[in-house]
């Protein structure tokens, strides 16, 4: 069973207009972090903002925040007053447990965002 | 957060041969993890390493295709042997930082490998 579900595989913006990346994941583990990473062109991996299961508040890092519903199992990605660098692919990730002393990220299949002027 | 490199950023190969890519962090890390991104894909853990103990691959992966060291505690390489045009890919080394259960992960920037 898929993991980390992204249903977009596309999304445009306008400059300067907020848009919300969706993701969706299972797990029965009570204990987990969620990911959200920035692959431009260049290919490096850059990391955006993170949730744990356990915080009560959604995480927010400058002009990313994420709207975390744990009922639904979803973590989407909102990026407000968009920029043309911020076009890239979006990577929705969640960490499990693994082994005892170690975890994984699981990634999702990512969401190509087009910003337009 | 961590600042990772990687050698080389890209490089174009012949079938049957092998490339290995090296990943410096410029801090003490426990895990390093190896993860393959083939075109348009997302990203697959390919084996985790950790200093001073064997790598434990992930299912489909396996020793003597993607050998991997991690002599001490910032730096590690891994090694595509046998190279075919399927393993065209950007391999990208990432580690952990932080405490308990809530450790964030980076990513180096990638080795772009095209096989022909």
């Amino acid at each position: 069973a898929q993991k980390i579900t992204q249903t977009q595989p596309g999304m445009f913006v306008q400059e300067k207009e907020a848009v919300t990346l969706d993701c969706t994941y299972d797990t029965s583990d009570q204990s987990y972090g969620l990911f959200w990473y920035k692959q431009p062109s260049s290919g490096e991996m850059i990391f955006l903002i993170y949730q744990g299961s356990y915080d009560e508040q959604n995480a927010t890092e400058g002009r990313y925040s994420l709207n975390f519903q744990k009922a639904r199992k979803s973590a989407n990605l909102v990026i407000s007053a968009s920029q043309l660098g911020d076009s890239a692919m979006y990577f929705c990730a969640m960490r499990e447990a693994l082994r005892r002393d170690t975890d994984k990220l699981i990634f999702g299949t990512g969401t190509r965002l087009q910003v337009f002027p | 957060s961590a600042v990772i490199s990687q050698k080389p950023s890209r490089d174009i190969c012949q079938r049957g041969t092998s490339l290995t890519i090296q990943c410096q962090v410029d801090s003490q890390v426990t895990m390093m993890f190896w993860y393959r991104q083939q075109p348009g894909q997302s990203l697959t853990l390919i084996a985790t390493a950790n200093q001073g103990s064997e790598a434990t691959y992930e299912s489909g992966f396996v020793i003597d295709k993607f050998p991997i060291s991690r002599p001490n505690l910032t730096f590690s390489t891994l090694t595509v042997s046998n190279m075919s045009p399927e393993d065209s890919s950007i391999y990208l080394c990432s580690v952990e930082q932080g405490q308990g259960p809530y450790n964030e992960q980076f990513f180096g920037p990638g080795t772009r490998l095209t096989v022909l």
